[in-house]
């Protein structure tokens, strides 16, 4: 089983509707992060938490939120998506112990929005 | 914005050629780190070079960092067609608390 695992792994959904990307980990890391891949731009950090408690926006946090809902398990959320949010989403944990900011990544949800 | 800028953009080569990618930044970091991140997949981390650190090796991997020029370069040996990916180095920048931030990627084929 994956150590990170991201749900749905694709998703085609229309302008305005409601949209959540899960991601759950089983490496005991206590920081997640949202990754956005758009072809020849690279990663784009979205959100991220480095706690329960803790959430921070990244870069291009805008037409974004996330939900930490246990040390495991942080969701993101489109709440009405648009086309120029179709992309590849990643999520990754790290683990504040190693010291690296070393990121684990999950495989990805790859979101059209029509 | 503090993002690294890999060079070439695209990279192809023959099966046993060696590989080499170079990875540039804007200001002080702790760490830079490339990861491989094979056609729609997931990235993988591949080595971690710290600040203090000149050269690292890990199996056919040599990576080098010069702080004084702020670049980093990854040597693939003798490549394989397996080793058909992008790689992008990502850079803890002094501050961040470990919060990484990845270039745009180098694209390599490796033809058999």
């Amino acid at each position: 089983d994956a150590d990170v695992t991201q749900t749905p792994r694709n998703r085609i959904t229309k302008t305005g509707k409601r949209i959540m990307l899960e991601c759950s980990q089983t490496k005991g890391h206590d920081r997640m992060y949202w990754y956005r891949q758009d072809p020849g731009l690279g990663l784009r950090l979205i959100y991220y938490s480095f706690d329960v408690k803790d959430i921070n926006k990244g870069e291009i946090s805008d037409g974004y939120s996330v939900s930490r809902q246990a040390q495991a398990k942080f969701s993101l959320s489109l709440e009405s998506a648009i086309p120029n949010q179709t992309a590849l989403y990643f999520c990754a944990t790290s683990d504040a112990r190693r010291g690296t900011g070393e990121l684990f990544f999950g495989e990805g949800s790859r979101l059209t929005v029509l | 914005s503090q993002q690294g800028e890999e060079d070439p953009q695209a990279l192809s080569i023959q099966e046993g050629e060696n590989a080499t990618m170079n990875c540039s930044y804007k200001t002080s970091i702790n760490n830079l780190q490339w990861y491989r991140q094979n056609s729609g997949r997931g990235l993988v981390h591949l080595i971690l070079i710290r600040s203090n650190e000149r050269e690292k090796h890990s199996g056919r991997l040599r990576v080098t960092l010069d702080t004084s020029k702020k670049s980093s370069s990854l040597l693939i040996t003798a490549s394989r067609a397996a080793d058909t990916a992008s790689y992008f180095c990502a850079t803890d920048f002094d501050g961040s608390n470990y919060k990484l931030t990845f270039g745009k990627g180098t694209l390599l084929t490796v033809n058999p």
